[in-house]
């Protein structure tokens, strides 16, 4: 069964300080799709990212970069120069193919609580 | 294009009631999940409906269930609730591929008394 892991409850940092966020996820499908998705207070959860397994290509999207490595089943996610409205849970997010089509679930990790102060 | 809309934002319910919530996708998504956020538990799938039909299921007993209606709105319904079923149920819309993103709405808040 798939499963994934945010082993950093939580991590705080001070303004301006870069902070990498790990996931590491398991699965025995040879296709899937991982996702990153925030979500403040207010509870919405919001997409950042998303990847699929043939594509292993780092992303940069402003301060935000992700690391996808398949050797080690990991897709880190770093901000650089940490801001307080960065300030949320992040969930990583792992997504196969359901056995009636569409998407069996997304599977989630615990979440890591990001507090940037000022 | 509007977002994933959810009513109502907030509900109390008292145990043995039932609760139906619902979620209004992006214009053009065919394909809804719902999922259910809690402390203990984290994120977890209930279900996805695609084109009026149930296509996937997580591990949640008979108690939730859900419908998709023809213009892809979709309802939860909880019956005889208990205090353990108070949560935050996020629906997620999507194209109607797994390997379209899924798109969340702003939850329902949900405490059983």
């Amino acid at each position: 069964a798939q499963k994934v892991t945010q082993a950093q409850t939580e991590i705080s940092v001070v303004e301006k300080e870069d902070v990498t966020l790990d996931c590491v996820y398991e699965t025995r499908d040879t296709t899937y799709y991982l996702f990153w998705y925030k979500q403040p207070p207010s509870g919405e959860l919001v997409f950042l990212i998303r990847r699929n397994s043939f594509d292993e290509q780092n992303e940069i999207s402003g301060r935000y970069s992700w690391n996808f490595q398949k050797s080690t089943s990991s897709f880190n996610f770093t901000i650089t120069a940490s801001q307080v409205v960065d300030s949320a849970v992040y969930f990583c997010a792992l997504s196969e193919a359901g056995s009636g089509g569409g998407a069996d679930g997304l599977t989630f990790g615990k979440g890591t609580h990001l507090i940037i102060q000022p | 294009k509007a977002g994933v809309t959810q009513t109502p934002r907030y509900l109390i319910k008292t145990r043995g009631q039932q609760v139906t919530l619902s979620c209004s996708p992006i214009s053009g998504h065919r394909s809804v999940s719902w999922y259910q956020q809690t402390p203990g538990q984290g994120l977890q799938f209930l279900f996805e409906y695609f084109s009026e039909t149930q296509r996937n299921k997580g591990n949640f007993p008979g108690r939730f269930s859900g419908r998709q209606f023809s213009n892809s709105r979709s309802e939860m319904n909880v019956s005889t609730l208990e205090l353990g079923d108070s949560a935050l149920y996020l629906c997620a819309t999507q194209a109607g591929e797994y390997t379209d993103t899924q798109y969340f709405g702003p939850g329902t808040r949900l405490t059983v008394l």
